[in-house]
């Protein structure tokens, strides 16, 4: 069964440095989000994209986060200068949009700020 | 708005005992989409289900159940003689049109099952 793809599994980055956090949607998909998870909170949502643009984001995507499809395959999360408080598990997920509402979940790549 | 409320934080039981963990959401929708992922220690998301806002026929698979009530604005998932490995966090959620079919997440129910 196809499945959601993301790399790493785990990072730890220095404060104020830059991390890309890389997911590989399910080939057919066509929207794709991001989620953050702290550790010990519930999983809430960052943003959604669809036809190379952003459909929507939470308030919580900020300046220092961006998105990008650099290519057929893939879909990156970019956070420019790391905070501690970024330090949290990022999911990403993709639906088809036939399935409506249904989002298929990445395992998940945790981020650890120091 | 959209929201999800999972009013039990943390549940512990007995194994083989039955639990039942709840979830209320709001939605001013006709059509959403209702979902309960298990996250286990270690950290992924494990889809068990989803529901649609036009069926509300209970469903049973194995020893989980869920029983969707519109009229309470409920969604409860039932495990029934409940084992060790079902040790986890457990997490209702809510997909809407006005939500633009992102996910919203309850808090969670972190369920503990001693032997």
């Amino acid at each position: 069964e196809p499945e959601v793809t993301q790399t790493p599994s785990h990072q730890v980055t220095q404060m104020g440095q830059e991390v890309i956090l890389r997911c590989v949607p399910i080939s057919n998909h066509l929207y794709f989000y991001w989620y953050r998870q702290i550790l010990g909170q519930k999983v809430e949502f960052l943003v959604s994209f669809y036809n190379n643009e952003i459909s929507e984001k939470s308030e919580i995507f900020d300046d220092q986060f961006s998105v990008e499809r650099p290519d057929g395959s893939n879909f990156t999360l970019k956070i420019r200068s790391t905070k501690l408080e970024d330090s949290a598990m990022y999911f990403c997920a993709s639906s088809d949009g036939t399935s409506v509402g249904t989002q298929y979940f990445g395992p998940g790549t945790r981020l650890l700020v120091l | 708005a959209q929201k999800v409320t999972q009013a039990q934080t943390e549940i512990s039981v007995v194994e083989k005992e039955d639990v039942t963990l709840d979830c209320v959401y709001e939605t001013r929708d006709t059509t959403y989409y209702l979902f309960w992922y298990k996250q286990p220690p270690s950290g992924e998301l494990v889809f068990l289900i989803r529901r649609n806002s036009f069926d509300e026929q209970n469903e049973i698979s194995g020893r989980y159940s869920w029983n969707f009530q519109k009229s309470t604005s409920s969604f409860n998932f039932t495990i029934t003689a409940s084992q060790v490995v079902d040790s986890a966090v457990y997490f209702c959620a809510l997909s809407d049109v006005t939500g633009g079919f992102k996910t919203i997440f309850g808090a969670g129910t972190r369920l503990f099952v001693k032997a």
